[in-house]
């Protein structure tokens, strides 16, 4: 079965912390890697995503690292804000086919003030 | 961003009836839609994927005579839950993917919670 495997479940961080969650996946053909953050009763909302060609992606606080070598990417958060704490789904598919998003678990992320 | 819209956000039904919940694309055409369904602090399961003018494809174990699906437009698709029981209780969200100006993008809505008395 096509898994994405994301740890921790659930992650606490003080402010201005670095927070890191991390996701390893199996199928070798997905080649796109984005980490989406849901609040409280809302949809999903993408927040950074990698290709494969790249092992680092930086969009203001977050970052995502990439090593295809070991099938595992992780995302960084940087200054973590009390604003920040949501639950986290690292994601993966391929972008040619069906196009479908496999999810990881979740993260549960709370920043204390 | 592109924006998707699901309605409505909020269902309460009596077992037995159906439901039915609408997902648009507000500002581009979507000829795929995915559904998925989400439970209380887990992650997102996809149900179907939802093909414009053809049927949709089911996930494994998704009865597809429970959960009807329709995408008769390149911005609306809806899922209907028929006879529903509680424990089809859950958050229901679609996402669309911009056919046009792909990037891999999903665009999610912000989910329907639907709750079976």
């Amino acid at each position: 079965q096509q898994q994405v495997k994301q740890s921790p479940q659930s992650l606490i961080v003080q402010k201005g912390g670095i927070s890191i969650i991390n996701c390893a996946y199996e199928n070798t053909a997905f080649d796109y890697f984005p980490w989406y953050q849901q609040f409280p009763g809302k949809g999903p909302a993408l927040l950074i995503a990698i290709r494969p060609d790249v092992s680092e992606k930086k969009e203001g606080r977050f970052t995502i690292s990439f090593n295809k070598s070991a099938k595992q990417f992780s995302l960084h958060i940087m200054d973590s804000q009390p604003g920040d704490s949501a639950t986290y789904f690292c994601a993966a598919t391929q972008l040619q086919g069906a196009q479908k998003l496999v999810f990881g678990q979740g993260t549960r992320l709370t920043i204390n003030p | 961003g592109a924006v998707v819209s699901q309605h409505p956000s909020r269902v309460i039904c009596k077992s037995g009836t159906s439901v039915k919940i609408e997902c648009r694309s507000l500002d581009f055409q979507a000829t795929t839609m995915f559904w998925y369904r989400q439970f209380p602090k887990q992650s997102l399961m996809l149900m179907a994927t939802s093909n414009e003018g053809s049927k949709a494809t089911y996930e494994q174990g998704v009865e597809k005579d429970k959960f009807l699906i329709n995408h008769a437009s390149l911005t609306l698709s809806t899922l209907t839950v028929t006879s529903a029981h509680p424990e089809d209780s859950s958050f229901y969200i679609c996402s669309a993917r911009d056919t046009i100006g792909f990037t891999g993008e999903l665009f999610f809505g912000e989910g329907s919670r639907l709750t079976v008395l």
